[in-house]
């Protein structure tokens, strides 16, 4: 079965950087789209970007251009994010997610979650 | 900063059908498949209707999707106590070469 499994919370002061890893097993790692999406507390959901791991290309939402990077290591079948510069309205769970074959694919199984919160 | 709107709440009785509206644009919703996920209390979001009216294995029938235009919509039939959660549609946006989400419904079963 799909799972996707996430690092664990992490408490961040502001300007540092954070990195979140995937840990994705149960189907073709470089067969699909992976997915950041961020959900700050009592919000709704904020996607970040996609790396599609069969190449390691990425897009990212303009929101987040300049401050996150998305890599993976396909050997290990990791996805990782990383976020620079951080504030505290960068505080929410952050998820990885699978996407379709191809960009615009439905996203459809979800990793558990990672707390991230930015407090000095 | 979302680009698809949901109204905040939705209610019923058990038993009872509940519909969800998503608003977007011809950039998204018209262009694009909708997909729509429920999320419980603390848990991640679960697809729970892709390509507009399709389910995944699983979710049961009494949940349905449709879309006209630039507008998408989610039916709950025969309310459940464990349907009280919240409700996000998503697409892709072509001038945003991204997805995006709904705001959210939040459902309860009174």
């Amino acid at each position: 079965q799909v799972q996707l499994v996430q690092s664990g919370a992490e408490v961040k002061k502001p300007g540092a950087s954070v990195n979140v890893s995937c840990k994705a097993s149960g189907y073709t790692f470089t067969g699909y789209y992976l997915h950041w999406v961020r959900q700050a507390p009592g919000q709704g959901l904020e996607w970040m970007g996609w790396i599609r791991p069969e190449t390691g290309g990425t897009n990212y939402a303009q929101t987040f251009q300049g401050r996150v990077t998305m890599t993976r290591d396909t050997a290990i079948t990791k996805a990782y994010m990383e976020l620079s510069s951080l504030t505290s309205d960068d505080t929410a769970v952050y998820y990885c997610a699978r996407g379709g074959s191809t960009n615009y694919g439905p996203i459809d199984f979800w990793g558990q979650g990672t707390l991230v919160t930015v407090s000095s | 900063q979302s680009v698809l709107t949901q109204p905040p709440s939705a209610s019923g009785t058990p038993g009872q059908r509940v519909t969800i509206s998503c608003s977007g644009s011809s950039s998204n919703i018209r262009s694009n498949y909708v997909c729509w996920y429920q999320q419980l209390p603390g848990t991640a979001p679960k697809l729970l209707i892709y390509r507009n009216n399709e389910r995944p294995s699983g979710v049961p029938d009494r949940f349905s999707g449709s879309k006209s235009g630039t507008s998408a919509s989610l039916a709950i039939s025969g309310l459940r106590s464990e349907d009280e959660a919240d409700y996000y549609c998503a697409t892709w946006d072509d001038s945003l070469s991204g997805h995006v989400f709904g705001t959210g419904t939040k459902v309860t079963v009174l």
